[in-house]
């Protein structure tokens, strides 16, 4: 079975400053995509980054980028430069090459302090 | 392009009463999820529909049904409201499955009292 754990409810940072965001995640699939998404108190959900399992490099844009650590099973998310629009929820994702269903983690919500 | 939208914003119920979500996308997108957000559960998937004419269960389908209507639109129904169903819906659509990024409707926030 698919599973996605973030294991921090809650995380601060000061603007300009880098975070961090942790993702775990377990699957049986041999080729499998990950995603994190922000909700802002728009409640709209936005695409942030995205990384293809099988690809070592890691995924950046912009300001946001990934630590993936396929044998331990980590896909975490920095954040550079932190600004006040960045404060929201952020949902990591998990998707199977063979499959439909995308299972997403229990959210972080994250906080800029100005 | 309105991408993916979804009515109604709001909904109060009473327990037992009967009521249907509606999504369309216009991305010309083949597949399409129904979520449920609660605060501390993250999203959890309901239903999906690979393909038009494709209906599957997801993590939570209980008290749920859907239809896939035609590429567009993908309904959710709950035939008999409880407040266990009181939540956040989000609908969303996918081009292809893999890398393919989901596009997600506003939400529906919904009350059953």
């Amino acid at each position: 079975a698919q599973t996605v754990t973030q294991s921090q409810p809650e995380m601060s940072v000061q603007e300009a400053e880098t975070v961090t965001l942790s993702c775990t995640y377990d699957t049986s699939e041999s080729d499998y995509y990950l995603f994190w998404y922000k909700q802002p108190p728009s409640r709209q959900m936005i695409l942030v980054i995205r990384q293809e399992a099988y690809k070592q490099q890691n995924a950046t844009e912009n300001r946001f980028s990934v630590n993936f650590q396929k044998a331990a099973k980590s896909f975490s998310l920095k954040i550079s430069d932190s600004q006040l629009g960045d404060a929201a929820m952020y949902f990591c994702a998990q998707g199977g090459a063979g499959t439909y269903k995308y299972i997403f983690g229990t959210g972080t919500r994250l906080k800029v302090l100005a | 392009n309105a991408g993916v939208t979804q009515t109604p914003k709001f909904q109060v119920l009473k327990t037992g009463q009967s009521m249907t979500l509606q999504c369309a996308q216009d991305m010309n997108h083949n597949s399409m999820y129904w979520y449920r957000q609660d605060p501390g559960m993250g999203l959890r998937l309901i239903y999906y529909s690979a393909s038009e004419g494709t209906t599957d269960k997801g993590e939570v389908p209980n008290g749920y049904n859907v239809s896939r209507l035609n590429k567009r639109e993908f309904s959710l129904r709950l035939e008999s409201a409880a407040p266990s169903q009181t939540s956040v819906y989000f609908c969303a659509s996918v081009a292809q499955r893999g890398l393919s990024e989901q596009y997600f409707g506003p939400g529906t926030r919904l009350t059953v009292t």
